[in-house]
């Protein structure tokens, strides 16, 4: 399974982009980046998702390097609201055990 | 639609009492997973479940029993309490094989 990692923590001015970086250098071909948060004492939630291309949502935005060994999550405008637990995930392409890491604590302040 | 439903909220035991978790989906998921996550922790995959009447181990299985008789129904069991098992649990399922997991609100379990 392709490991990943993050940052600890991170803060960030609200109204600012928030660009949360991710490593996963044992990423295989056909695995995807999967991208959750955790809003304190929360279930998880899902953000978004993208295997080489760049993705964009409603919530975010993915980029994905060209040798897929790392990844950024963007928040375009952070506000408060989005002071949480991000979770860089690489699920194995065959199986389905999925593992979290300890993930990025995002501190929006204003 | 409520989505992912655990039960109880919250729960007191003593060491050596048993108790079961109740996770109920209502989106005819395949896939369900527990996970605890202890304070200031990221989350930890307890056990697993691909389909109706299949189990399988996560990365801290030892202390926990699961069934999955029922499609909507994934349920976690602690036979005999210990404090170590103090912590909040996830419940999470998925439709298929793409991983858009949607959590339960958490249940969270004191062991005194």
């Amino acid at each position: 399974d392709a490991k990943t990692t993050q940052p600890t923590s991170m803060d960030c001015a609200e109204g600012r982009a928030a660009n949360l970086p991710c490593n996963h250098s044992t990423i295989s071909g056909n695995e995807y980046v999967y991208w959750y948060r955790q809003i304190h004492s929360q279930g998880p939630q899902y953000i978004i998702h993208g295997l080489k291309n760049n993705e964009t949502n409603e919530m975010a935005s993915l980029i994905i390097t060209e040798d897929r060994k790392s990844s950024t999550l963007i928040l375009p405008h952070a506000t408060l609201r989005d002071t949480a637990v991000y979770y860089c995930i690489v699920p194995p392409e065959y199986g389905n055990k999925l593992v979290f890491g300890a993930g990025t604590i995002l501190r929006v302040k204003s | 639609n409520a989505g992912v439903t655990q039960t109880p909220k919250f729960r007191v035991l003593k060491t050596g009492q048993s108790m079961t978790l109740l996770c109920a989906q209502d989106m005819n998921h395949e896939y369900m997973y527990w996970y605890r996550q202890d304070p200031g922790m990221g989350l930890r995959l307890i056990h697993y479940s691909v389909g109706e009447g299949t189990t399988a181990k996560g990365e801290v299985p030892d202390g926990y029993n699961v069934s999955r008789l029922k499609k909507q129904n994934f349920l976690l069991g602690l036979e005999s309490a210990a404090p170590s098992q103090t912590s909040v649990y996830f419940c999470a399922s998925k439709r298929d094989r793409a991983n858009v997991l949607t959590f339960g609100a958490g249940s969270r379990l004191t062991v005194l």
